[in-house]
């Protein structure tokens, strides 16, 4: 089945506690980006990746970082999260240059103390 | 600053009505509007999209009114029915860095 894997789904932490969470498509796609959806302000790019070693910043990317060493897996690391990083992210990916349906992962709600 | 802005936050319509949804943007760059469906505990799920150069786009109950002058677009809900309870995103995408923006999200609640 063609998807987007996120872990954890779930995850409550404290502030400064450095976490990492995980993103894996198996679909083969170019194309990765991580979102934050909070209410009334829809979802906000974070961070993308157009291919292997090729990541570039969202519209909020601050506290955040990413790697993409392999094409299928695109992890979003907080260094040292805050209370305003508690949010629910989601993973997508699609094809490059081709159409317009990302396909997201079902989601990682994340609440920092 | 919110480049596509979504209205109204939150809606409730009777089995059978006609839900909408409306958008505008404000960048000229944007090449396709997409709409995406979210249901609770889910990544949102793409419904049905539009390019600018076409004024409507239908899919089964679904359809996409585009208007390309005020920079709006809307969807519409026919014969609304209770599975579609969902919150629902529109979006503008830049072909160029394959970026989507979205709006803030509507709520929808059919009620039977």
């Amino acid at each position: 089945e063609a998807q987007v894997t996120q872990n954890p789904r779930y995850l409550i932490t404290v502030t400064g506690k450095k976490l990492t969470v995980t993103c894996s498509q198996n679909m083969n796609h170019e194309y990765m980006s991580w979102y934050r959806q909070d209410p009334g302000l829809g979802l906000r790019q974070i961070y993308y990746s157009m291919n292997v070693e090729v990541t570039d910043k969202g519209d909020v990317p601050e506290g955040y970082k990413v790697s993409r060493k392999e094409k299928r897996n695109f992890p979003l690391i907080l260094e040292s999260p805050s209370p305003n990083q508690t949010s629910l992210y989601f993973c997508a990916s699609s094809y490059r240059d081709r159409d317009y349906g990302y396909t997201f992962g079902s989601g990682t709600r994340l609440t920092v103390v | 600053q919110q480049q596509v802005k979504q209205s109204p936050q939150s809606l409730i319509v009777q089995k059978g009505g006609i839900s909408i949804i409306n958008c505008a943007y404000e960048n000229t760059a944007f090449d396709y509007f997409p709409w995406y469906q979210q249901f609770p505990g889910k990544g949102p799920a793409l419904l049905i999209a539009i390019r600018p150069d076409v004024s409507e786009k239908k899919e089964g109950r679904f359809t996409i009114s585009f208007n390309k002058s005020a920079k709006q677009f809307s969807l519409h809900i026919m014969d609304s029915q209770p599975g579609d309870s969902a919150t629902y995103f529109c979006a503008a995408l830049k072909a160029a860095g394959n970026k989507l923006t979205f709006g803030g999200g509507t709520r929808v609640l059919v009620k039977p």
